[in-house]
């Protein structure tokens, strides 16, 4: 099947900081990249439609000025968590359509 | 977007076939019902999609019936790798964006 990356794998910030989580589909172009978030023990979490050369659609209640997608091309898209604070820390997973939709390994963001 | 609900957990032992059902009233007649599996720390994995009937593939099964509003999920002989969260899915299109529900948590135990 297809294959989606996902760097870092885990990241370490202090609060404050911003990170970027990088999603990449490795061979197929996606047009439409979507990134979800999921806290332990729960399910995921739809947090955004990355489409390429267009503005981001965010769910309701994600903050777009917080979480700053930008899908400059066909095999990448980026997810910037800008002024991180503990309550951020969580497992962030990016996920590309094919014919089905293809799921990165995620990264795990601690904020200190 | 169609909502799904599946049972919270479900135990089997070693080598049992599991069936794992999945309700979903409100379907669209454009939606697909897709089935993922997922380990702790990782990201879902795909197992097994289909729109109706029957569909077979080298880890599952999966059974829908003429109204689409339910979908069950069938393992043959588990195994202890096997153990893990299955998550229902309904949705249709190329683009379109998938709504996890609370997924079921399979435990198997020898």
């Amino acid at each position: 099947g297809a294959v989606v990356s996902q760097h870092p794998s885990w990241v370490i910030c202090k609060s404050g900081t911003s990170v970027k989580i990088e999603c990449r589909s490795l061979d197929f172009q996606a047009t439409t990249m979507f990134w979800y978030r999921q806290f332990p023990k729960q399910s995921l979490m739809l947090m955004a439609t990355s489409n390429e050369g267009s503005k981001a659609t965010y769910e309701q209640g994600v903050e777009k000025d917080k979480f700053l997608i930008n899908h400059a091309s066909l095999t990448l898209s980026t997810l910037t968590v800008t002024s991180a604070h503990p309550e951020d820390s969580s497992f962030y997973i990016c996920s590309a359509r094919e014919n089905e939709q293809f799921f990165g390994p995620g990264t795990r963001l601690t904020v200190l | 977007l169609a909502k799904t609900t599946q049972p919270i957990s479900m135990d089997s032992y070693e080598g049992q076939e599991v069936n794992i059902t999945c309700s979903h009233n409100n379907i669209a007649t454009n939606d697909y019902i897709t089935w993922y599996q997922q380990f702790p720390s990782q990201g879902p994995r795909f197992i097994i999609q289909g729109y109706k009937t029957k569909v077979t593939n080298e880890v599952a099964s999966l059974f829908i019936p003429a109204d689409r509003k339910s979908s069950t999920l069938s393992l043959p002989r588990v195994s202890l790798s096997d153990t893990a969260v299955y998550y229902c899915l309904v949705g249709g299109g190329t683009a379109s964006k998938l709504t996890f529900g609370t997924g079921t948590r399979l435990q198997v135990t020898l």
